[in-house]
């Protein structure tokens, strides 16, 4: 069974920095391609970046181009995002989704989400 | 960015009865609609892929069609599972692109 469960959300001050975890379990995940969806209250999703099956290659949004990074560890079978310079309109829940070779932009899997609060 | 439009935005309706969300695209995405059912708990939910092909263990009861700037997820007959939140979603160019989302209420 595909599990992708997120973690390391909370509460964190505008300008600081918040990394998220993604631990994936029943595929083989060196052979998908990943992406992070966020929601923000009451409103609807926004995809935030992909990140191709090997790390090689990413993908942003505009709006977090140059604060947030996506990386993986294979070995580990994690994503990542780390996020840095946060601002309030990043709070929202982050969904780690998987992105499959065959329909890329495609999220075939989502886990339960992590909310990120963005607040002084 | 290619904006999505979906419509109704609400929509009240009865078990048993069949529903149709639309969904518009700014420009021509050839097909590259996807479709999403969202919980009240957060739990999402991918229905159908490319606009049409159903998602592995998705009800018969649903369906996608479509072409250039219009497509259409249709539930045939409304399950009490079936109210839910639902959202399309571009990948035809980046940034991947989602509608703003219909919400499924029983009447």
């Amino acid at each position: 069974e595909v599990q992708l469960v997120e973690s390391g959300g909370g509460l964190v001050q505008p300008g600081r920095s918040m990394k998220l975890s993604c631990a994936a379990s029943g595929f083989t995940f060196s052979n998908y391609g990943m992406a992070w969806v966020r929601q923000a209250p009451t409103k609807g999703l926004e995809w935030v970046a992909t990140i191709s099956y090997d790390g090689s290659s990413t993908y942003y949004r505009d709006s977090v181009k140059g604060r947030f990074t996506i990386s993986r560890d294979n070995a580990k079978s994690t994503l990542y995002l780390q996020m840095n310079s946060l601002r309030s309109e990043d709070t929202a829940t982050y969904y780690c989704t998987r992105d499959p070779p065959i329909h890329k932009g495609f999220f075939d899997y989502w886990g339960q989400g992590v909310m990120v609060t963005v607040s002084s | 960015d290619i904006q999505m439009t979906q419509t109704p935005s609400s929509m009240p309706a009865s078990l048993g009865e069949r529903v149709t969300i639309s969904c518009r695209a700014s420009q021509g995405i050839s097909n590259y609609l996807n479709w999403y059912q969202q919980k009240p708990d957060g739990t999402i939910k991918p229905l159908i892929y490319y606009t049409s092909n159903l998602q592995s263990g998705v009800p018969s009861r649903f369906s996608g069609s479509g072409s250039g700037t219009d497509y259409s997820l249709t539930i045939s007959s409304l399950e009490p599972e079936d109210f839910a939140m639902y959202y399309c979603q571009q990948y035809d160019s980046s940034p991947l692109t989602f509608g703003s989302g219909t919400k499924l209420e029983i009447k």
